[in-house]
């Protein structure tokens, strides 16, 4: 089975600075999908950004852009440019990209404990 | 605006008493799921369906009881609910199987609190 860790319970960034967020999993398969969502006190998990384990470079939304390190089995979250609508609890997960009759493993999500992220003005 | 649409926002209910709460989302997805999230936490996967039919129960107590009329609607029945069922229920959707990267869209939850 597949483990997600993030191992920052809590991080806070003043505004305007980067931050850096960690994500370590653990899994046998070699083609999987890695998220990140952010989940704001209104409740809603919003996708920050998505990266496929076939490709190599890095994926990028904006202000957010990951570090994937397959072999290590890392993928952090920078955000740079922090601004105050940013915090939230932030949320790492893994999908299995295996077919569809694979007993449903590529529908679960995999989540991390979750990061929460205060920034400061 | 979220585009998956949940109802009610919150819900109060007794331990004897039955209610539904309703999920609803026009993207064309196929593939449904109901999350229970308690504070802090990550969310825990109950149910998915795929194509309208249930494809995943993972160990749910028969008083939540789940079902989709139709591939935009995704209902959660509760009876006989425990003071520990209290928690956020998130309803999510995608596109189903494998070999996409397409992610679930969740909606912005129902909050639940058990007398």
């Amino acid at each position: 089975a597949q483990t997600v860790t993030q191992s920052q319970p809590e991080m806070s960034v003043q505004e305007a600075e980067t931050v850096t967020l960690s994500c370590t999993y653990d899994t046998s398969e070699s083609d999987y999908y890695l998220f990140w969502y952010k989940q704001p006190p209104s409740r809603q998990m919003i996708l920050v950004i998505r990266q496929e384990a076939y490709k190599q470079q890095n994926a990028t939304e904006n202000r957010f852009s990951v570090n994937f390190q397959k072999a290590a089995k890392s993928f952090s979250l920078k955000i740079s440019d922090s601004q105050l609508g940013d915090a939230a609890m932030y949320f790492c997960a893994y999908r299995s990209a295996a077919w569809a009759n694979s007993g449903g493993s590529n529908y679960k999500l995999t989540f991390g404990k979750g990061t929460l992220l205060t920034v400061n003005p | 605006d979220t585009e998956v649409t949940q109802t009610p926002k919150h819900l109060v209910m007794g331990m004897t008493n039955k209610k539904s709460l309703k999920c609803e989302q026009h993207m064309g997805h196929r593939a449904m799921y109901w999350y229970k999230q308690k504070a802090k936490k990550p969310p825990e996967l109950m149910f998915v369906y795929s194509y309208e039919k249930l494809s995943i129960n993972e160990s749910v107590p028969s008083r939540f009881s789940p079902e989709c009329p139709n591939s935009s609607l995704l209902n959660l029945h509760l009876h006989a609910l425990q003071p520990e069922d209290s928690a956020l229920y998130l309803c999510a959707s995608s596109r189903p199987g494998g070999g996409n990267n397409q992610p679930q869209h969740f909606g912005d939850g129902t909050r639940l609190s058990i007398l």
